[in-house]
């Protein structure tokens, strides 16, 4: 299957600082890049969709002035959460769809465990 | 709008039970189903998927079918290995969702033991 890899695989910061996370699709090009958040022990809760060199959409209740997406390649999307705090301390997990593939496939990254102290 | 409600678990079996994992889903028209599985230290991966009704997904044992009458897709595998040990996720795509958005249950830990 598609490889799509997450960097960093863990991080923790200060409360205050912004933290930058990378989504790549190693063997393909993604038309849809797929920002999910996942609570211990809970689902994934979708927090916005991203196509490469558009304006990501949020889903209800994301502030999108605090998580930040930038898709700028075909290959590479980014999540930047801003000025973190506690609460926002998650596992962050990036799903892409490639190019020519079928549409209702999503390949997952290993996801991204952040911790905020 | 569109859910997806899935059994609790953690459910624990010994190796070569039976395993049935409910799924059960809120969505108008036939959205597509699919299992996702999620192993210790990995990402998701897809197990299966079925796009309309009364199509069966199929993968390394495991069996879904999908029920439009029961709105139901519940996994299957008849005899599981302690590999197996991972959690399980239920998930539609629904007729209309833009931008090709997944709906996520709420996951089901399952742990095999030797």
């Amino acid at each position: 299957g598609a490889v799509v890899s997450q960097h960093p695989s863990w991080v923790i910061c200060k409360s205050g600082t912004s933290v930058k996370i990378e989504c790549r699709s190693l063997d393909f090009q993604a038309t849809t890049m797929f920002w999910y958040r996942q609570f211990p022990k809970q689902s994934l809760m979708l927090m916005a969709t991203s196509n490469e060199g558009s304006k990501a959409t949020y889903e209800q209740g994301v502030e999108k002035d605090k998580f930040l997406i930038n898709h700028a390649s075909l290959t590479l999307s980014t999540l930047t959460v801003t000025s973190a705090h506690p609460e926002d301390s998650s596992f962050y997990i990036c799903s892409v769809t490639p190019v020519g593939g079928y549409t209702d496939t999503q390949y997952f990254g290993p996801g991204t465990r952040l911790t905020v102290l | 709008g569109d859910s997806v409600t899935q059994m609790e678990g953690p459910v624990t079996l010994s190796e070569e039970a039976f395993l049935t994992i409910n799924c059960t889903y809120t969505a108008t028209g036939y959205p597509s189903l699919f299992w996702y599985v999620q192993y210790p230290g990995e990402g998701l991966q897809l197990l299966l998927k079925a796009t309309k009704a009364d199509d069966k997904g199929s993968n390394k044992g495991f069996e879904a079918t999908y029920r439009k009458e029961t709105t139901s897709f519940h996994l299957e595998k008849g005899s599981v290995q302690v590999s197996d040990s991972a959690v399980y996720f239920c998930a539609l795509m629904g007729v209309k969702a833009a931008g090709n958005k997944l709906t996520f249950g709420g996951g089901t830990r399952v742990l095999v033991k030797p």
